[in-house]
């Protein structure tokens, strides 16, 4: 059974703070999503990472994937309350993609 | 356009009561899945299905019960309720995403189910 670990389980941190999640596994996945989750709402898909070693940036928010794509790591830059929710990553393994393996996800609360 | 529908928002069930949790989606995706989402536990894979007529087993199956006979519905049964099926609920539907060339996945909002 593949594994995700993610780390922190809980962050609080004040706005405008820079903060780091990480998503790590001891197998290998063709390709990992991060997901948003926010109180009473299904996860919401952010980015898919590829290619081992990829970076890929949406606004304030960076991601990478590992040169050997075990791991991942989801960058906020200046946090904003809006930035609050629980992050999810998951990986797609298998040539079919159809099965997510999800980690247990961190609960990011930004304080005003 | 709607994307993944569940109903019932929230439901309460006494032990050995049956019922269906339903999802309808309207992208006219192939792949919908079926997941249960536990506090310290994450979001586990119950059941899915790569096109009507076709299901398969998932991570945590036991005690549901599923079928797919139309594009966009993908409901889930539980035969007999139990206190461990206590869980929120989620569906989704997973769409070929051509800039990645990987699937991307639909959640719906869920259902958040008691079971007394």
């Amino acid at each position: 059974t593949q594994l995700l670990e993610q780390s922190p389980q809980f962050l609080s941190i004040q706005e405008g703070e820079n903060l780091t999640v990480y998503c790590n596994s001891s197998s290998v996945f063709s390709s990992l999503q991060w997901y948003r989750q926010e109180p009473g709402e299904g996860p919401v898909l952010l980015v898919t990472v590829v290619t081992g070693g990829e970076v890929k940036k949406l606004k304030r928010l960076t991601f990478q994937f590992g040169d050997a794509r075990k791991d991942s790591s989801l960058h906020i830059t200046a946090a904003q309350t809006g930035d609050t929710g629980l992050y999810l990553c998951a990986g797609l393994s298998g040539g079919s993609n159809y099965k997510l393996t999800f980690g247990k996800g961190t609960l990011l609360t930004v304080n005003p | 356009n709607a994307g993944v529908t569940q109903t019932p928002k929230f439901q309460v069930l006494k032990t050995g009561q049956s019922m269906t949790l339903q999802c309808a989606q309207d992208m006219n995706h192939e792949y919908m899945s079926w997941y249960r989402q536990d506090p310290g536990m994450g979001l586990r894979l119950i059941h899915y299905s790569v096109g009507a007529g076709i299901t398969d087993q998932g991570e945590v199956p036991n005690g549901y019960n599923v079928s797919r006979s139309t594009t966009e519905d993908f409901p889930l049964r539980l035969l007999s309720a139990a206190p461990s099926q206590t869980s929120v609920y989620f569906c989704a539907s997973s769409y070929w995403d051509f800039g990645t060339g990987v699937r991307g996945y639909t959640f719906g909002s869920g259902t958040r189910l008691t079971v007394v």
